[in-house]
């Protein structure tokens, strides 16, 4: 398996423009987290969906963010419209049956300018 | 709210010491995970601890978990320079909730 793809790798934009990350799991995963790290916060969960369904996105830091899971290979992370304070790395984390790890993508290096 | 401390949270340590890297949470976990990370890289998963006085060895490094304490370590013998990187402890609640907290990190850098 090639583990995580994320994509973009990198993402540079002008503020207000909208931004979509994108994220295929580990073939078999039923989780799928969404993680964002900052050097002033260091690694935060902002959503994770179990066989496709969101199940906490408690850390979704306003309504200008949204994800989605619409089948089990594919999830997006939309930020809309973007802003400079959103500039950070974007990780998608995958895990299969409980009591295992998560599998980090490479990361996507969001700037906005 | 789970809270995941870990100390220090920067160690320069010469080649051929040993350390510990401690890890506490603050709520009833019995899962805890270590990543490593290295610059401008992904996070690698190093260990998966789940129970009580799991010990887990991979090379220079061992892991283990103290659940009644609420403390993990991860504890480098002999450092080499490619031990160099962050290391991440991480606790979930288990029970279905897989929601995974982070600790700080501690960034490590090994000295020749």
């Amino acid at each position: 398996d090639a583990g995580v793809i994320q994509s973009p790798r990198h993402e540079v934009t002008e503020m207000g423009q909208e931004v979509t990350l994108r994220c295929k799991p580990i073939s078999g995963h039923d989780y799928l987290f969404w993680y964002r790290q900052t050097m002033m916060r260091g690694l935060e969960l902002l959503i994770y969906f179990n066989n496709n369904v969101p199940i906490d996105d408690s850390g979704m830091p306003e309504d200008r963010f949204s994800a989605k899971m619409p089948n089990a290979s594919f999830s997006t992370l939309k930020i809309q419209p973007s802003e400079p304070r959103d500039s950070a790395v974007y990780f998608c984390a995958s895990e299969g049956a409980q009591n295992t790890e998560a599998f980090f993508g490479q990361g996507t290096r969001l700037t906005v300018v | 709210e789970l809270k995941v401390e870990q100390n220090p949270l920067f160690l320069s340590m010469q080649e051929g010491k040993n350390y510990t890297i401690y890890c506490n949470y603050s709520t009833t976990s019995d899962r805890l995970y270590w990543y490593r990370q290295d610059p401008g890289k992904s996070l690698e998963s190093l260990f998966v601890l789940l129970s009580n006085g799991a010990v887990k060895q991979e090379g220079r490094l061992m892991a283990s978990l103290d659940t009644k304490a609420r403390l993990s370590t991860l504890h480098i013998t002999a450092a080499v320079h490619d031990l160099s990187a962050t290391y991440f402890c991480a606790v979930d609640k288990g029970f279905g909730n897989e929601k995974l907290t982070f600790g700080t990190g501690t960034r490590l850098t090994i000295i020749p």
